[in-house]
């Protein structure tokens, strides 16, 4: 069955930099696209970036833009956010979703989630 | 962007009460709709994908129907474990966006 297990979440200094992983299994993870979603505390769902596969094009929210950067290890079926000058509104669950098909932009499966505190 | 807004924020029913919530987008976005259910400290669950087509595994008393800017999602007859909180998507375009949610609350 597909699973999705995030890691690499902490606490974090504002300015500071995190990088989140995600394990994948029980799928072809080449051949689908990939996205980290995350959730304020108490607060809504909030697309964070997503990633075509075969790593052919990126997407991320205004929020994040220029300063977070979604990849992918194919051979290590593994999808990576790393967050680099982190504030304190960054602070969130991260959850890894797997497309709902090759394209899809929905999402059939999510990870458990990861927390990301920005605090000094 | 592409703006979603719910409604109702927050929802108050029982067992067996037929639940609709209401998803409306800022300029049209065809069928690409999705909805979501959340419980407490879980990720979310895929219930609809396009518009209106049920995720493998989810109950049939869930339904999904709309087009254009205006969406809902149908509970026909509200099970215990149907309260949580509930999402829309779009995924008509970059960036994608989430409704602000529907607490089902007994």
């Amino acid at each position: 069955q597909v699973q999705l297990v995030e890691s690499g979440g902490g606490v974090v200094q504002p300015g500071g930099s995190l990088r989140l992983s995600c394990a994948a299994s029980g799928f072809t993870f080449n051949t689908y696209g990939m996205q980290w979603v995350r959730q304020a505390p108490g607060k809504g769902l909030e697309w964070v970036a997503s990633l075509r596969f075969g790593k052919s094009d990126e997407y991320y929210a205004d929020s994040v833009n220029g300063r977070f950067t979604i990849s992918r290890d194919d051979s290590k079926n593994t999808l990576y956010l790393q967050m680099n000058s982190l504030r304190a509104d960054d602070t969130a669950i991260y959850y890894c979703a797997k497309g709902r098909d090759n394209y899809g932009l929905d999402f059939d499966h999510w990870g458990q989630g990861t927390l990301v505190t920005v605090s000094s | 962007d592409i703006q979603l807004t719910q409604s109702p924020s927050f929802l108050s029913a029982s067992v067996g009460d037929r639940v609709t919530i209401t998803c409306r987008a800022t300029q049209g976005i065809s069928i690409y709709v999705a909805w979501y259910q959340q419980k407490p400290g879980k990720a979310p669950k895929l219930l609809i994908y396009a518009a209106s087509t049920l995720q493998s595994g989810v109950p049939s008393r869930f339904s999904g129907s709309g087009f254009g800017t205006e969406y809902t999602l149908t509970i026909s007859s509200l099970q215990p474990e149907d309260f949580a909180t509930y999402y829309c998507q779009q995924l008509n375009s970059f960036p994608l966006t989430f409704g602000g949610g529907t607490k089902v609350e007994i």
